[in-house]
């Protein structure tokens, strides 16, 4: 069965520091990879998508990148901090087929000081 | 520009009754429809779907019923359980979109009384 690893679980940075978030998927091959925010008390916003490695496309623009090195690593990453960056990050896989649901990691709660 | 909408933020409901969550949409080009669950401090967990071609999909306790020409979707939880307490998301993608991208609601927050 398909397993989604997300890491660390919990994250607490000061202000202009980099960051690097790591979700990798198991049990499929060539999945499409997401990366999402939820603020506090709002819903889902997508930040990154990638269908296949190297090739990200990016929903918002914003003070974060991301980066599929492996078929199943998709990496987020920042070089300077912003306090508006604290939020809920989730990464999410699916199988790039129609009609298919989106599955999600545990999440990252990041806290910016 | 919100293209899905669920307009009640919270919902409280009796264990054993009914449990109904609403959602609207606006893309007349979405035709697949989901429903996620989240826990605190955790992902959300896939429910339900349904795509365009139906209106209604059923799966043990949980049902959801499509109106196109209203462009509303809902999810009925019956009977309703403590453990269902959480937050209800719904999502739709359009079967052309790149990446097979959905685009979430914002959330009802369910709380089932014992």
């Amino acid at each position: 069965s398909q397993t989604i690893h997300q890491w660390p679980a919990t994250l607490v940075q000061p202000v202009g520091s980099p960051l690097s978030l790591e979700c990798t998927v198991e049990g499929t091959s060539n999945p499409n990879l997401y990366w999402y925010r939820q603020a506090a008390g709002r819903g889902l916003q997508l930040l990154f998508y990638s269908v296949g490695i190297g090739q990200i496309s990016s929903e918002v623009p914003q003070n974060l990148s991301a980066s599929r090195p492996q078929d199943r690593q998709f990496i987020l990453s920042s070089k300077k901090l912003l306090l508006s960056d604290s939020g809920f990050y989730l990464c999410a896989w699916s199988t790039g087929r129609q009609l298919q649901p989106q599955h999600f990691g545990d999440g990252t709660r990041l806290s910016i000081l | 520009d919100q293209q899905v909408k669920q307009n009640s933020p919270s919902l409280s409901v009796q264990e054993g009754r009914i449990s109904i969550l609403n959602c609207d949409y606006t893309n007349s080009m979405f035709d697949y429809f989901l429903w996620y669950k989240k826990y605190p401090a955790e992902g959300p967990t896939f429910l339900i779907s349904i795509s365009s071609i139906k209106d209604k999909n059923e799966d043990g306790r949980f049902t959801v019923f499509l109106n196109k020409s209203a462009k509303h979707l809902s999810l009925h939880i019956v009977p309703s359980q403590p453990g269902d307490s959480a937050v209800y998301f719904c999502a739709a993608s359009a079967r052309e979109t790149s990446g097979s991208r959905l685009t979430f609601g914002e959330g009802t927050q369910l709380t089932v009384n014992p």
